[in-house]
């Protein structure tokens, strides 16, 4: 069974452009969590999308964006990029709302996002 | 917002060595998990105690949680280089899991 796939593995940017990041659950997951992990700041939660909702929102500006398509699979966007957006982007998977509240995550292995 | 925080940052040890990190939370919890992220790459589920239990062992690992001091540890018995990675527990409140820094362990032959 696929695990949860992220594309693309690095982008490189510049300043004021915009990255989009794709995600792919394990199939049968229907919860998407996009987190950042940047250099010396751990793992920050982005965004929380269930049944094609965005359900919890974490403290980044609205430049961050994203949506769930109807199979589940989610893009994450991010606006006029500023270098300190520089990070891995990970995205992580769960059955549904409850158990991704409760339960384990299935990460992928991330997108590096690199703006010069 | 980040929940966890993980003490030390950095442990260093030799192999056969046990490994103990230790994380501290402030808001009640659902129950607490622990991950693996191996340099850089995605990070992989070792083992989830929940709020009404005390301790829980998964070969290696053994996990305390103290929800009186908002406290956990994560032990790793006879530690082998492949352990090397970066732990970090996570604490789930009913939205999202939330995580801490974590702590980066070396493990040299």
């Amino acid at each position: 069974e696929a695990g949860v796939t992220q594309s693309p593995t690095h982008l490189i940017k510049t300043r004021g452009q915009q990255a989009t990041l794709r995600c792919s659950p394990i199939s049968g997951h229907t919860s998407v969590y996009w987190y950042q992990q940047a250099l010396g700041l751990g793992l920050q939660f982005l965004l929380w999308y269930d049944e094609g909702e965005e359900r919890n929102r974490g403290n980044f500006p609205p430049r961050f964006s994203g949506r769930q398509f109807p199979n589940y699979s989610s893009e994450l966007n991010v606006n006029a990029l500023e270098l300190e957006d520089s990070a891995l982007y990970l995205c992580a998977s769960s059955p549904g709302a409850l158990a991704g509240a409760t339960g384990e995550l299935f990460f992928g292995e991330g997108s590096r996002l690199t703006v010069l | 917002s980040q929940q966890g925080e993980e003490d030390p940052q950095a442990l260093s040890i030799q192999e056969g060595e046990n490994a103990t990190m230790n994380c501290s939370y402030k808001t009640s919890i659902n129950n607490l998990q622990w991950y693996r992220q191996n340099s850089g790459r995605g990070l992989v589920h070792l083992i989830l105690i929940r709020s009404n239990e005390r301790e829980k062992h998964s070969g290696r690992l053994r996990v305390t949680l103290d929800t009186s001091k908002k406290s956990s540890s994560l032990l790793i018995t006879a530690s082998r280089a492949a352990d090397t990675a970066s732990y970090f527990c996570a604490t789930g409140s009913g939205y999202a899991l939330n995580f801490g820094k974590g702590t980066s362990l070396l493990v040299t032959p």
